[in-house]
């Protein structure tokens, strides 16, 4: 299996409400990434965790929360969003923190 | 910034002709790796070269890597219309813990039947 599911594909939320979206792979992977993409742009690094530890945090707001279970299982929280927080969230992992890294699909996340 | 830059931003080709897409970077790496996103969906890795390496292929893709200039390219050859899509450098600078990849804009590859 060489493939990292994200869920959901679509994500409509308004500023008060408080939703999650979730990344799984199942290659052994110890590094796992949370990126933000707007259109027309490189994908901007938000949250990097390896061995299911935090180790960078690229000075992302508040309202978004990251949170690994467990080896397999990436999550990040989402409160209190703004307009401009719509964006392709995207998540990835890679074998160890250096190398190429697998992509999810992504959820295109709307915030009226 | 240590921000890839590609160069063009835009490229338009026809089905069978080359196309050669840079990348140029600012700080020493470890290593260039190069990914295709088509529109609106999830990054996939083409191909990765270390910094002791000038040269790479992988099946119709080559990429070089001249770090003296803090450059490289990726050349595709006997495009298809499937080509058809973004194309980013990404480039590792980082050591132990402090690992990420940095990200250039982007080439947008059209690739006309």
């Amino acid at each position: 299996d060489t493939e990292v599911t994200q869920t959901p594909k679509h994500l409509v939320m308004g500023m008060t409400n408080k939703k999650s979206l979730k990344c799984e792979q199942h290659m052994g992977h110890r590094a796992m990434y949370w990126y933000k993409q707007k259109a027309k742009k490189p994908p901007e690094l938000m949250f990097v965790y390896s061995y299911e530890k935090l180790s960078i945090n690229e000075s992302v707001p508040s309202r978004f929360s990251p949170e690994c279970p467990n080896s397999s299982l990436l999550n990040l929280h989402l409160h209190a969003l703004q307009p401009e927080d719509s964006a392709l969230y995207l998540c990835a992992s890679s074998l160890l923190l250096t190398g190429e890294q697998y992509f999810g699909p992504g959820t295109r996340l709307t915030v009226t | 910034s240590q921000q890839g830059e590609e160069d063009p931003q835009a490229l338009s080709i026809q089905e069978g002709e080359n196309a050669t897409m840079n990348c140029s970077y600012k700080t020493s790496i470890n290593n260039l790796q190069w990914y295709r996103q088509n529109s609106g969906r999830g990054l996939v890795h083409l191909i990765l070269i270390r910094s002791n390496e000038r040269e790479k292929h992988s099946g119709r893709l080559r990429v070089t890597l001249d770090t003296s200039k803090k450059s490289s390219s990726l050349l595709i050859t006997a495009s298809r219309a499937a080509d058809t899509a973004s194309y980013f450098c990404a480039t590792d600078h980082s050591g132990g813990s402090n690992y990420k990849l940095t990200f250039g804009k982007g080439t947008l590859l059209t690739v006309n039947p």
